[in-house]
């Protein structure tokens, strides 16, 4: 079965500061994804960004790019020129690509705060 | 519709009650999602169904949940006789089944949170 840790349970930022989020992950698939999601006190899931294992370039979304070392099993995720509306609950997820469990493997989240 | 909807928003009810918590997924996705989130935890796998197949039913913690997906679009997850320890937000999510990153990317909706008193 697939796991995935995120080991920071709280991280802080000054704003317009750049912060890092990490991410590992537990697999023996060759293909996957894996994504991060914000969670806002809204409760809502929003997609921040994703990746295909297969592809070796990091995935960037404006402000948001990815660390992707696949033989590490790790991706991390980096908020540059952070915002005051980044403040939030991030959660790293894993999704096999094959005809196994096709759900959604979460971590345990990880607190950021950012600080005026 | 535009995203994953989700009813009700909150709801309370008493100790032993059966609840019904409904959701609606994106317009033309053939998988569909129940998770649960305690508060401060995690996000808790509870159900999968795609499309005609059987549904993945490993995540729903006891017999008191049942799930049911009618004419393959609306779900309604089902808890009978509530318990305290069922509080919680429950999210529901779908997504489309077409290969690459799209078809596996899962879109939320905003959750109903269940309050047990």
């Amino acid at each position: 079965a697939q796991t995935v840790t995120q080991s920071q349970p709280e991280m802080s930022v000054q704003e317009a500061e750049t912060v890092t989020l990490s991410c590992t992950y537990d697999t023996s698939e060759s293909d996957y994804y894996l994504f991060w999601y914000k969670q806002p006190p809204s409760r809502q899931m929003i997609l921040v960004i994703r990746q295909e294992a297969y592809k070796q370039q990091n995935a960037t979304e404006n402000r948001f790019s990815v660390n992707f070392q696949k033989a590490a099993k790790s991706f991390s995720l980096k908020i540059s020129d952070s915002q005051l509306g980044d403040a939030a609950m991030y959660f790293c997820a894993y999704r096999s690509a094959g005809t196994g469990r096709r759900a959604l493997t979460f971590g345990s989240g990880t607190r950021l705060q950012v600080q005026p | 519709g535009a995203g994953v909807s989700q009813s009700p928003s909150n709801k309370v009810t008493e100790k032993g009650k059966d609840v019904e918590l409904r959701c609606d997924p994106i317009s033309g996705h053939t998988a569909l999602y129940w998770y649960r989130q305690s508060l401060g935890q995690g996000l808790e796998f509870l159900i999968y169904f795609q499309g005609n197949s059987a549904p993945d039913k490993s995540g729903l913690p006891s017999d008191r949940f049942s799930a049911e997906r009618t004419g393959g679009s609306v779900s309604t997850l089902t808890i009978q006789r509530t318990q305290q320890e069922d509080s919680a937000v429950y999210l529901c999510a779908s997504s489309s089944y077409h290969t690459g990153i799209s078809g596996n990317t899962i879109y939320f909706g905003e959750g109903s949170w269940l309050t047990v008193v």
